[in-house]
């Protein structure tokens, strides 16, 4: 089953603008990562934000984590036409005990109009 | 290509017949991860390997698949008597032992007619 949920399903914005895209989950982690997903190809790895961590950045990119909430949050900014793909979240709960505990969530779909 | 590669990158293939797809990691990569996404979904895990050790399977993995790691090198998928609902995507991913990142393959589209 899957774990996250991300919010909204679909997002359609202009180029240039900023996109922002939620993703919650249903227990603790160790930490959550963001996956993009052109049309018809494997997921590449975007960024990871481990539990003790807040708020990460990288190029356009920023994520936020709020463990109290199990939620988490990716802004893209300045987005591109480029930037048109599926997103989604993946949370890490693996531990020696109950092994492998890496679970995607549904996606958003993200739609920059050039 | 240094990369996670998938082969073949699609399959069409009657209901009732065997279908074995086929994952070749990134070379120093000990886990190699089996995962199943359908239309809008994300993906599912199916399996996981750590060198030749198939340590822990889905439910989603009937008696019907079957994975193996023979050298803890490439990997294959088997799906006997495929079934309609058996169409979707099929990905592999790679990582280190403890590493959190999971590389992926372009994956291999089935669709069983």
């Amino acid at each position: 089953s899957q774990q996250g949920e991300e919010d909204p399903q679909a997002l359609s914005i202009q180029e240039g603008e900023n996109a922002t895209m939620n993703c919650s989950y249903k227990t603790s982690i160790n930490n959550l990562q963001w996956y993009r997903q052109n049309s018809g190809r494997g997921l590449v790895h975007l960024i990871l934000i481990r539990s003790n961590e807040r708020e990460k950045h990288s190029g356009r990119l920023r994520v936020t984590l709020d463990t109290s909430k199990k939620s988490s949050s990716l802004l893209i900014t300045a987005s591109r036409a480029a930037d048109t793909a599926s997103y989604f979240c993946a949370t890490d709960a693996s531990t020696v005990r109950a092994g492998n505990q890496f679970y995607f969530g549904t996606g958003t779909s993200l739609t920059v109009i050039p | 290509d240094t990369g996670v590669s998938q082969d073949p990158r699609h399959k069409i293939t009657k209901r009732g017949q065997n279908v074995t797809f086929r994952c070749d990691p990134i070379s120093e990569h000990n886990r190699l991860y089996w995962y199943r996404q359908t239309l809008g979904q994300g993906p599912e895990f199916l399996t996981y390997f750590q060198n030749e050790a198939q340590l822990e399977k889905s439910r989603l993995l009937s008696d019907r698949f079957s994975a193996e790691r023979p050298k803890g090198s490439f990997s294959t998928l088997e799906i006997q008597r495929t079934e309609q609902g058996d169409s979707a995507m099929y990905l592999c991913a790679s990582s280190f032992i403890g590493g959190s990142i999971q590389y992926f393959g372009a994956g291999t589209r089935l669709s069983v007619l």
